[in-house]
Order: structure tokens, then C-alpha cells, then sequence
């Protein structure tokens, strides 16, 4: 199975910063990889797909990056809308792994 | 729009069964893949199961954790998603999400929709 590893766990920020989130695959995953947010009670919602697509109606502020085995999730400024828990999650192969999630927290 | 409802969830005892079903709207089911990812109270999500479109076989695929014991079907006449569930262990009592899949990640990526999950407790 192919190991996802975030970082961080979690995470303190204030409103307008720059937020950013890291997740490394234990093998190559090519670009095959989604970030998602998770609010308390709710299911994931799917921001990012392939690595750096942007799903629609997601607002500009979050972005990802990265191939291979690094990722990145950047929210360029952040909003108190954006206090939730997220996930990178590779669809390169089955068993589809997640990271242990990140919890973002306002300072 | 997508819609995606998760039902069936409930309180079961240890070793008996439950049928989650996964109703969908708003695409053409047939075209996609199907999978069932869960969330342990307090946890992260794993994995369940997937089910492939008849074009690519209709098989299944499933988590070690489950293997031998769940099993995922889909009826494109209706739309549904199910996964049944036998011997059921304390360790299976989590959230159920029920998640629109792709018949092919060059085209689509995975897990674009979810439904609002269903909880399943077991417990004695």
C-alpha cells in the first residue's frame, strides 16, 4: 500500500496568512492525488484533484502543487471560513490512502 | 446537481449484518465508479471498497480490513450503490460515506462527490 504522510497535524494561523500543508507518498503517485476540507459534522469536500486543479467553485486563495511523491496545499490568505481539517488522499492506486489529516485552527 | 444519500446506518450487535444503500442523482450512474470510505469517530478516513463500471468488468475491490466480509454491488437501473455488511466487528463502527468514483483516472480524478455519510455503530 502506498503510505501518505502529511504534515503537519495540525496547525495555528491567523486571518490573512499564508497557510501551507505538505504531503509526501511513499512511491511515485504522478500527479494522481486530491486535497480535501473537512468541517466538524460534515463530509470532505473535494478542493483540489490532480495535484493542482482547482475544482469549480472553489474559491482562488487554495491552490496545490507538486508530482511524484511531493505535494503541497497553499491557502494564500486565510479566511475564518477556512478552520477545518484537511486531507491528501492518492487515487494512483488501490487501496486509496489518505494522510492523517491536518487541523487548522485560527490564532 | 451531484446528489448522493447514504442510508441503512444503525445500531447492530457484534457479528450481525447491515445493508447500507447509496442513492444517486444528478449523473449518469452507469458511467461512474462507486466507492465507500469510512471515518471512525475522532479519526481519519479510510478506504472501504470500490465497484467498477460493467464496461470495465463491474469487479470490486476491497480493504484488507474487510475483505471476506463486506461486499459492494451497484444496480445501474436504479442509480444505488449498496455494501453489505457481515460480521460485523467493533472496529467497523464508523461514519459510511458513499463517494462517486472515476472509471478512469486519466479522464476523472476519484472521490469528486461525496454523500453525507450514515453512521454505523456496533455495539453489544
Amino acid at each position: 500500500d502506498i503510505q501518505m504522510t502529511q504534515s503537519p497535524s495540525s496547525l495555528s494561523a491567523s486571518v490573512g496568512d499564508r497557510v501551507t500543508i505538505t504531503c509526501q507518498a511513499s512511491q511515485d503517485i504522478s500527479k494522481y492525488l486530491n486535497w480535501y476540507q473537512q468541517k466538524p459534522g460534515k463530509a470532505p469536500k473535494l478542493l483540489i484533484y490532480d495535484a493542482s486543479n482547482l475544482e469549480a467553485g472553489v474559491p482562488s486563495r487554495f491552490s496545490g502543487s507538486g508530482s511524484g511523491t511531493d505535494f503541497t496545499f497553499t491557502i494564500s490568505s486565510l479566511q475564518p471560513e477556512d478552520i477545518a481539517t484537511y486531507y491528501c488522499q492518492q487515487y494512483d492506486d488501490l487501496p486509496y490512502t489518505f494522510g492523517q489529516g491536518t487541523k487548522l485552527e485560527i490564532k | 446537481e451531484v446528489q448522493l444519500v447514504e442510508s441503512g446506518g444503525g445500531l447492530v450487535q457484534p457479528g450481525r449484518s447491515l445493508r447500507l444503500s447509496c442513492t444517486t442523482s444528478g449523473f449518469t450512474f452507469r458511467d461512474y465508479a462507486m466507492s465507500w470510505v469510512r471515518q471512525a469517530p475522532g479519526k481519519g478516513l479510510e478506504w472501504v471498497s470500490f465497484i467498477r463500471t460493467k464496461p470495465y468488468g463491474g469487479t470490486a475491490e476491497y480493504a484488507a480490513s474487510v475483505k471476506g466480509r463486506f461486499t459492494i454491488s451497484r444496480d445501474d437501473s436504479k442509480g444505488i450503490a449498496y455494501l453489505q455488511m457481515n460480521s460485523l466487528e467493533t472496529e467497523d463502527t464508523a461514519v459510511y460515506y458513499c463517494c462517486r468514483d472515476t472509471p478512469n483516472i486519466v479522464v476523472l480524478p476519484a472521490l469528486d462527490s461525496w454523500g453525507q455519510g450514515t453512521l454505523v455503530i456496533v455495539s453489544s
